[in-house]
């Protein structure tokens, strides 16, 4: 079936670091891919998303990158600070009717910034 | 702009009430809408979604309904709470593939 699942559930960066986090998806026909943020007690927020014909998309110190030879999908944080700590979610469009998407998330991976 | 909005931010409910919580947006004509739950620490389930007045899509079976009366407003419901309903409801809208999320309403059914 279609899933969407991160390597780390943690990870614990110090403050002006780099933090990659890491994604795989199982479905190689998804087209669309979008990163969001989710701070406690908020609803996720979009952060950067890619579409199947790119590998790599900037943002303001993110950097998603995708891999479709091995289905993965990373988010690359630059000069981590305390403001992100949150739950990174990944989201994988698994269909897209021509009018409506439907995004499957992972269950994502919570990035503590220590001082 | 466009603006989601979500009320009430949070519900504390008896099992065996009803439910209603709505989700409206701003900005934007005939947007596409979703209705999500998430589980606390876990991830985001698909509950509902809808791409016209009246056009409702069930992904999951359950104890809830959705309703979408006006084309900006989307209505979550239920007749009578389970405990098994507590979560997190997040409500989203698209004009295409990209999903934006309101505030979230955070219900407890005891």
């Amino acid at each position: 079936g279609e899933s969407v699942g991160l390597h780390l559930p943690t990870l614990s960066v110090q403050e002006g670091d780099n933090s990659i986090i890491n994604c795989a998806y199982s479905n190689s026909a998804s087209d669309y891919f979008i990163w969001y943020k989710q701070e406690s007690g908020k609803g996720p927020q979009f952060i950067i998303d890619i579409r199947s014909n790119m590998d790599k998309r900037q943002g303001q110190r993110v950097t998603v990158l995708l891999n479709k030879t091995v289905k993965h999908l990373s988010l690359q944080i630059a000069a981590t600070q305390p403001g992100d700590s949150a739950v990174y979610f990944c989201a994988e469009n698994t269909q897209n009717t021509g009018t409506a998407s439907k995004l499957t998330f992972g269950t994502g991976t919570r990035l503590q910034v220590t001082l | 702009s466009q603006t989601i909005h979500q009320w009430p931010a949070t519900l504390v409910q008896p099992v065996g009430s009803p439910l209603s919580l709505e989700c409206t947006v701003e900005g934007t004509s005939n947007p596409n809408l979703y209705w999500y739950r998430q589980a606390a620490g876990r991830g985001l389930q698909l509950l509902f979604y809808s791409v016209g007045i009246g056009q409702i899509s069930s992904e999951v079976p359950q104890n809830l309904s959705a309703s979408r009366p006006q084309d900006r407003q989307f209505i979550l419901s239920s007749k009578k709470l389970l405990l098994s309903d507590s979560g997190f409801y997040l409500c989203a809208w698209s004009a295409f593939d990209t999903q934006y999320f309101g505030p979230g309403t955070r219900l407890t059914v005891l």
